[in-house]
């Protein structure tokens, strides 16, 4: 089955600052690649996706890469600010196989 | 926008009572799951339904618990025996279909087992 590692487990960076968040997964067939944002307390959001036939995306300030070679994927925040302080998971999975084995999590802390 | 709606928001039930959680998907979803979340780890799959069958369950998904849809619009879990560790956020999500549609997640059930 799919392995799913992310890293740090706690990123704490300066408001303003960009904050970077990796995902290895194990099964080569992954084909999809969500990051979810989870505030205390709350639901799992999704904040953006990619498919594997697209090497980026991005979305304001929020940016996903990924390297299909490697079988790791990023989520990049720049500029950020309090309220995108949360526990933010990787999710990859296949079509096939969408029940979405998560990551551990990575708690992101925004210092004023 | 639609969301998906689970009830109760929190649930505290004795060891070895059953429980039911409820969730209403989103109307035009076709795939319905359920995830728990022990209090401060990771979201765990437990089971995903589509057709009106089970299509994957986890290891957690054992024979304490079951999923039923018994009517056009809820989904609901229930647990036969609850144990301690049964105690997490469970989690209702649905999507639309399997490809290029994002999973749309309810705001939870807490269980709580005393």
């Amino acid at each position: 089955g799919e392995n799913v590692e992310q890293h740090p487990s706690t990123l704490s960076v300066q408001e303003g600052d960009s904050a970077v968040i990796k995902c290895t997964y194990s099964d080569s067939a992954s084909n999809y690649f969500p990051w979810y944002k989870q505030e205390l307390g709350k639901r799992p959001q999704l904040i953006i996706d990619i498919r594997s036939n697209v090497g980026e995306k991005k979305d304001q300030r929020i940016a996903v890469t990924l390297n299909k070679t490697a079988k790791h994927f990023s989520l990049h925040i720049t500029e950020t600010q309090p309220e995108d302080s949360a526990v933010y998971f990787c999710a990859p999975s296949m079509d096939s196989n969408y029940q979405l084995i998560w990551g551990a999590g990575t708690k992101l802390i925004i210092k004023p | 926008e639609p969301e998906v709606t689970q009830t109760p928001s929190h649930q505290v039930t004795q060891m070895g009572q059953e429980v039911i959680l409820r969730c209403v998907p989103i109307s035009n979803h076709l795939y319905f799951y359920w995830y728990r979340q022990i209090l401060g780890q990771k979201v765990e799959f437990l089971v995903s339904f589509y057709n009106n069958e089970i299509s994957e369950k986890s290891e957690i998904f054992d024979d304490q618990f079951s999923v039923e849809r018994p009517d056009g619009s809820n989904f609901t879990l229930k647990i036969r025996s609850t144990k301690l560790e049964d105690s997490a956020m469970y989690f209702c999500a649905s999507h639309r279909d399997s490809y290029n549609s994002p999973l749309h997640f309810g705001n939870g059930t807490r269980l709580t087992v005393t």
